[in-house]
């Protein structure tokens, strides 16, 4: 079955860059989409298509994408974004949804 | 403003079956697909599977093929998850989300359902 690799955690301090990478063979083929889940609260649409970001979506999260990975970039990461964040594409042939691992953001 | 609401959190018994719902609103029902999240306690996201409620167009993930049904009432604007025997392996958050995009079954999922927990214990 189709899997989409994230790192399992990421640490940077106020003010920093967060880069999250997501890898999958059938990215080059298939849109990426990235969620923001903070505890208790469910999923939210940060990026999606690869690199667009919805209304309402701060402009220092940015989502870019390069052969079988795609990358969330998070400028000037606030103590509020803070999260489990989650890739999810499809399979090469566009029949399977598929959601990466996540990884947990940690502000220091 | 495009809403989708779930059925409240639920305790069942292992055997037991349940059916979950997820009503949507502002806007077309029938013209966006809906899936079905899985997330089990402090995991990640899992793709159960999606709902055209415009034909009840229906996929599952292999993973849970045989083990859920997916359904829709689009008179009532509102799609269902249903097992027909829970097993304790069932207990966890169930997120509906709708597809942002009408024309695709594949797309990012926006908004999501507020989730409903269910907790199969015998």
């Amino acid at each position: 079955s189709y899997e989409l690799t994230q790192p399992p955690s990421v640490s940077v301090s106020p003010g920093q860059t967060a880069r999250i990478t997501c890898s999958g063979d059938a990215l080059p083929k298939q849109y990426a989409y990235w969620y923001q889940q903070k505890p208790g609260q469910a999923p939210v649409l940060v990026i999606y298509k690869d690199s667009e970001r919805p209304s309402g979506i701060p402009e220092r999260f940015s989502g870019s994408s390069s052969g079988t990975t795609v990358t969330l970039t998070i400028s000037g990461v606030q103590a509020e974004d803070e999260a489990d964040y989650y890739c999810q594409s499809a399979d090469s042939s566009g029949t399977w949804v598929v959601f990466g691992g996540g990884t947990k953001l940690t502000v220091l | 403003e495009v809403q989708l609401v779930q059925s409240g959190a639920e305790v069942k018994k292992p055997g037991e079956s349940l059916k979950i719902s997820c009503k949507g609103s502002g806007y077309s029902f029938t013209s966006y697909w809906i899936g079905w999240v899985r997330q089990m306690p402090g995991k990640g996201l899992e793709w159960m599977g999606i709902i055209y409620p415009g034909d009840s167009d229906t996929r599952y993930s292999p993973s849970f093929q045989g083990q859920v049904t997916i359904s829709a009432d689009k008179s009532i604007s509102t799609a269902y998850l249903q097992w027909s025997s829970l097993k304790a392996s069932d207990t966890a958050m169930y997120y509906c989300a709708r597809q942002s995009d009408s024309s695709s079954s594949e797309g990012g999922f926006d908004p999501w359902g507020q989730g409903t927990l269910v907790t199969v214990s015998s």
